[in-house]
């Protein structure tokens, strides 16, 4: 049974770092072919995908936040921690955690979720 | 990046009623597609992969189809329980990117 919950501040100022955890079980961060990825959602508005850690740790980042993103593992903690810096209003979001599948070559899904975690950016 | 266009943003329907949402992607994305069902308040919840695929445990009366730049997803008798917003998403290129969402009402 695959379980993620993310954990976090809930209210940030403007300017300030974010940091985010996803602790995970269920599975192993260090087997071939597994990821971890972020997904925020504005309130009322669509899912964008933010990073993607692998099992190898490499990473990937949605280029329009890249240069404010940074994603790493604890695989003996069974935890990935997300932190974004010079949080701004328009970052206010749910933010998920989710596991990535291998469904087969180059197939890939998030199969299973966190319950998200609400940020809200205001001073 | 690739986009991906969902219409369309909002349907009403009644319950036995077969819904067709599609999904315009920008290139081609052989595919390379999900559909996601998000109900209110809640996390997204994987449906189909592959663009045809049905994941375990989900209903029969999810259907997807399409390859290329044009996809469909469908609810053949739809059940009050699948009130929710709907969402395509591309794996064929980073960055990962998701349709806009289709809020499926009775």
């Amino acid at each position: 049974q695959i379980t993620l919950k993310e954990s976090g501040p809930t209210l940030v100022k403007p300017t300030q770092t974010l940091t985010l955890t996803c602790t995970f079980s269920g599975f192993s961060l260090s087997t071939s072919g597994v990821g971890v990825g972020w997904i925020r959602q504005p309130p009322g508005k669509a899912l964008e995908w933010l990073a993607l850690i692998y099992w190898d740790d490499d990473k990937r980042y949605s280029p329009s936040l890249k240069s404010r993103l940074t994603f790493t593992k604890d695989t003996s903690k069974n935890q990935v921690v997300l932190t974004m810096t010079n949080m701004d209003p328009v970052d206010t979001a749910t933010y998920y955690c989710a596991h990535r599948r291998r469904n087969g070559p180059n197939s890939y899904s998030f199969d299973y979720w966190g319950q998200g975690t609400l940020v809200t950016v205001s001073s | 990046d690739i986009q991906m266009t969902q219409s369309p943003s909002s349907l009403s329907a009644s319950v036995g009623d077969r819904v067709t949402i599609t999904c315009q992607a920008s290139q081609d994305i052989s595919n390379y597609l999900n559909w996601y069902q998000q109900r209110p308040g809640k996390a997204p919840n994987l449906l189909i992969y592959d663009a045809s695929n049905l994941e375990a445990g989900v209903p029969s009366r999810f259907s997807g189809g399409g390859s290329g730049t044009d996809f469909t997803f469908t609810i053949t008798g739809l059940q009050p329980e699948d009130i929710a917003t709907y969402y395509c998403q591309q794996y064929d290129n980073l960055p990962l990117t998701f349709g806009g969402g289709t809020k499926v009402e009775i």
